[in-house]
């Protein structure tokens, strides 16, 4: 979707090393999921934002929403070869569903 | 732990036939979305129930696309003539609208992968 722009498209990272990417939007959100999917299966919800300035964590992942609810960061910290699949951003602009970025695609090598 | 459930998980089918897919969402939740996914893209709305009533559909969803949702439990998706563009990954949701905060994060099932010969 034009609306929710995500990056980068693909990701190579050792195993240990920290990681980020990037979800913007061409319109203020409502609320910002972040979802992970293995490939050919369904979307594994991680964390959801709504607050401008707001930040969660789970585990070893930190996700951020911007002030002014149009960007967010997805942060791995000391990746694991547990953390590799396709990472996508989905966007609530108040209209009942999501829009999705086209995904990050994340490879953890040893 | 009863998810969201889907069936069948993979079709393959000729072109011109109809298919059915099933989606059974968790329990409590109202809400029902259907998205369908290609390769290499994000999930694309496709419609959505609040209880047994239809409210929105995209105009992805060709006339050849009905979705169902009779008792406001499990729902129905059936594509009449496939056509080899059909060919994607469907994919369920459901959530729960009016419950407090938070709780209206869509969760989703593994999705019913479809190939159209």
């Amino acid at each position: 979707s034009q609306e929710l722009e995500q990056s980068p498209q693909s990701l190579i990272v050792q195993e240990g090393k920290n990681l980020t990417i990037n979800c913007t939007s061409s319109k203020t959100l409502y609320g910002l999921y972040w979802y992970k999917q293995k490939y050919g299966e369904g979307l594994i919800f991680l964390m959801m934002l709504q607050k401008g300035g707001e930040e969660k964590s789970h585990e070893k992942i930190t996700a951020k929403l911007d002030e002014k609810k149009q960007q967010s960061s997805l942060h791995i910290t000391a990746s694991q070869p547990s953390h590799a699949g396709i990472y996508l951003c989905g966007a609530d602009f108040g209209n009942e569903k999501l829009t999705f970025g086209t995904g990050t695609r994340l490879t953890i090598i040893p | 732990d009863t998810g969201v459930s889907q069936d069948p998980r993979h079709k393959i089918t000729k072109r011109g036939q109809n298919v059915t897919f099933r989606c059974d969402p968790i329990s409590e939740h109202n809400r029902l979305y259907w998205y369908r996914q290609t390769l290499g893209q994000g999930p694309e709305f496709l419609t959505y129930f609040q209880n047994e009533a239809q409210l929105e559909k995209s105009r992805l969803l060709s006339d050849r696309f009905s979705a169902e949702r009779p008792k406001g439990s499990f729902s129905t998706l059936e594509i009449q003539r496939t056509e080899q563009g059909d060919s994607a990954m469907y994919l369920c949701a459901s959530s729960l609208e009016g419950g407090a905060t938070g709780q209206e994060t869509q969760y989703f099932g593994p999705g019913t992968r479809l190939l159209v010969l």
